[in-house]
């Protein structure tokens, strides 16, 4: 079966200090990935996604970027963060082009405090 | 570009009724999917229903039902018999089949009272 690991669960940072947010998925291969960004009480704003490896596409421009280094690792970095980057982050995955039917899956989210 | 719109910031209902949550969309996309997410106060996102743009009937999962006008570009989720266990934030979602981007609405908060 199909498993979604994002990792911390928590995590308070300076403003300045860099970031670095890992998703792995296992059980299947060449996913799709998504990166998210929740402001509190908010809608879920689309940063970045991925269909292959080294290709992603950014939604909103900032001070983030990701990368696919692997087919099912995704990385969301900053090289100094800012206040308004605080948030709760979320990874996700799903089937690729063709299979319309299938749910992205989510995993346990990322909330960052800038300090 | 597509878009997601939910205009209900937040909707009241009394236990055991039936609750209409509201999505509208826009793409240029003939092929799409969309998608209705529940999210808890846990932050998890768990996946309610899913709506293919070609599909002809309209979806159900257990108490949930999607109703799909693809005239009008609107899939109201569709909560019957509400349990307090509902209560939640939900998110409407589409993928196009073409670039495979997913964006979501800014959701709806659902409470349910006894």
């Amino acid at each position: 079966s199909q498993t979604i690991h994002q990792w911390p669960a928590t995590l308070v940072q300076p403003v300045g200090s860099p970031l670095s947010l890992e998703c792995t998925v296992e059980g299947t291969s060449n996913p799709n990935l998504y990166w998210y960004r929740q402001a509190a009480g908010r809608g879920l704003q689309l940063l970045f996604y991925s269909v292959g490896i080294g290709q992603i596409s950014s939604e909103v421009p900032q001070n983030l970027s990701a990368s696919r280094p692997q087919d099912r690792q995704f990385i969301l970095s900053s090289k100094k963060l800012l206040l308004s980057d605080s948030g709760f982050y979320l990874c996700a995955w799903s089937e690729t082009r063709g299979q319309m039917n299938t749910e992205a899956f989510f995993g346990q989210g990322t909330r960052l405090t800038v300090v | 570009a597509q878009k997601i719109t939910q205009t209900q910031p937040g909707m009241f209902v009394q236990e055991k009724e039936a609750v209409t949550l509201d999505c509208t969309y826009d793409t240029s996309d003939p092929s799409y999917g969309l998608f209705w997410y529940k999210q808890p106060s846990s932050g998890e996102m768990i996946f309610l229903i899913y709506q293919g743009s070609y599909d002809q009937q309209n979806a159900t999962e257990g108490r949930y039902s999607l109703n799909f006008q693809k005239a009008r570009k609107s899939a109201n989720l569709v909560i019957s018999a509400s349990q307090l266990g509902d209560s939640a934030m939900y998110f409407c979602a589409m993928r196009d089949i073409r670039f495979q981007k997913l964006v979501f609405g800014t959701g709806t908060r659902l409470l349910v009272s006894p």
